[in-house]
């Protein structure tokens, strides 16, 4: 068990480019979770998939935002068009589908739009 | 929908002394809470929840909570803090028919020598 992994960790990108981070869940782990947040708040939820199947959707994943899990596996969440008002860190969550309920949570993605 | 208030935004406390963080949610259905720290430039680690059972629940680094479900509140409570336990802390709710958590904005302890 090696945790969530999130790359990268930091990532700084102009006004306007798009953006790609992963995560790679704990591998026995069929759920996942995509959690934004931004300074002095609590993170809010985005999306999350059971195995491949994108079941929810928060209404803050705008049209710029897209997110996969095309295997099952790892997970991609893109940003397209980046806004200033996309800083924030970006964190990734995996559980089992059943059993012990509780997030394992990765160290996050922190991204600056300038 | 549910939601999760943290009143205070910063607790400072001497080391060794007790802290309580509160925390009140609302929700119109029955949840499940969570207690999460956070160290800085870090994720989010579970401390400690309530799924069901006994309302005092006991979690990682000393910590516990109490589920009161009259007073709709999960305050986190330590009776001695230590330098390291510095972090910030969020509560959670999840509604028992959904699969996400809402986050309280986060209570940052504070622990001086």
């Amino acid at each position: 068990d090696t945790g969530v992994s999130q790359d990268p960790r930091h990532k700084i990108t102009k006004r306007g480019q798009n953006v790609t981070f992963r995560c790679d869940p704990i591998s026995e782990h069929n759920r996942l979770y995509w959690y934004r947040q931004t300074l002095g708040q609590g993170p809010e939820f985005l999306t999350y998939f059971q195995n491949e199947a994108q079941l929810e959707k928060s209404r803050l994943l705008s049209d710029r935002f897209s997110a996969e899990r095309p295997k099952g596996s790892f997970s991609t969440l893109e940003i397209q068009r980046t806004e200033q008002g996309d800083s924030a860190m970006y964190l990734c969550a995996s559980r089992p589908m059943t059993g012990n309920y509780g997030y394992t949570f990765g160290s996050g993605t922190r991204l600056t739009v300038v | 929908a549910q939601s999760v208030t943290q009143l205070d935004s910063q607790v400072p406390v001497f080391e060794e002394a007790p802290v309580e963080l509160r925390c009140n949610y609302s929700s119109s259905v029955s949840v499940y809470l969570f207690w999460y720290v956070q160290y800085p430039n870090q994720g989010l680690q579970l401390l400690l929840k309530y799924l069901s059972g006994s309302t005092l629940v006991k979690g990682i680094n000393g910590f516990e909570a109490e589920f009161n479900k009259s007073q709709t509140s999960f305050h986190l409570r330590k009776p001695s803090v230590h330098i390291s336990d510095t972090a910030e802390y969020f509560c959670a709710v999840s509604a028992r028919n959904t699969d996400k958590l809402i986050f309280g904005t986060g209570t940052r302890l504070q622990v001086f020598p």
